[in-house]
């Protein structure tokens, strides 16, 4: 039972490439969550899905894109990459919402040149 | 609006009872959390209280909500060194998706 995992762990950019963050979860949740955290910021939501082929915007959704096609795998993508996008991206799973604990992946370090 | 404050640094010597703070805007919480975020690592549960519970203890943890003031603290005895970490407290929103992350608070404890 790994809970939940991502791909990469670490990863340099050049402005305007595109790559794709995997989070995978073991746990058969149904929520699943992409958050980035900068200092002093604590954690800030970016898009959030509530079950398979669902996705939704959080608090801070530009210049990301995601994708829930499968009910345990939740896909951050960032089409043009920009130096504000450096960040360690986390993504998290729960059984639902509002009450239940979230779970959280190791988190993926992105450093955008 | 939403928001979760904490302070930003604490230290300690170990040993000593750690108190870290927080207070919170929303009303309508749910559940409140405390997660342990080790260097390098992704945030990991410590424990959690019920919004309409006083006060949780769980070994060396003791959580306390202050509903009418919207302060939630979480206590540690004897401090180790162990427990050098960042501290992040979480509220989430009765029947929505939300979880409200505070800024963290970083752990310093001095042998």
């Amino acid at each position: 039972n790994a809970g939940v995992t991502q791909t990469p762990k670490f990863r340099v950019l050049k402005t305007g490439q595109s790559m794709t963050l995997l989070c995978a979860q073991d746990m058969n949740h149904e929520y699943m969550y992409w958050y980035r955290q900068d200092p002093g910021m604590g954690l800030r939501l970016i898009h959030y899905s509530v079950g398979e082929g669902t996705t939704a915007k959080g608090e801070v959704p530009d210049g990301y894109n995601v994708s829930r096609l499968k009910k345990q795998n939740f896909l951050l993508g960032l089409e043009s990459a920009a130096p504000s996008q450096t960040s360690v991206y986390f993504c998290a799973s729960s059984k639902v919402a509002g009450g239940e604990t979230q779970y959280f992946g190791p988190g993926t370090r992105l450093l955008v040149l | 609006g939403e928001d979760v404050e904490q302070s930003l640094f604490l230290s300690v010597r170990e040993g000593d009872s750690s108190v870290i703070n927080c207070t919170y805007t929303d009303s309508s919480s749910t559940y409140l959390y405390w997660y342990k975020q080790e260097p390098g690592a992704g945030l990991q549960l410590l424990t959690y209280i019920f919004s309409n519970m006083d006060m949780k203890q769980d070994q060396r943890l003791t959580v306390l909500l202050n509903k009418k003031d919207k302060h939630l603290s979480l206590r540690i005895a004897d401090t180790q060194t162990g427990d050098s970490a960042i501290y992040f407290c979480a509220e989430s929103l009765s029947g929505t998706y939300k979880y409200i992350f505070g800024t963290g608070t970083r752990l310093k404890v001095l042998a």
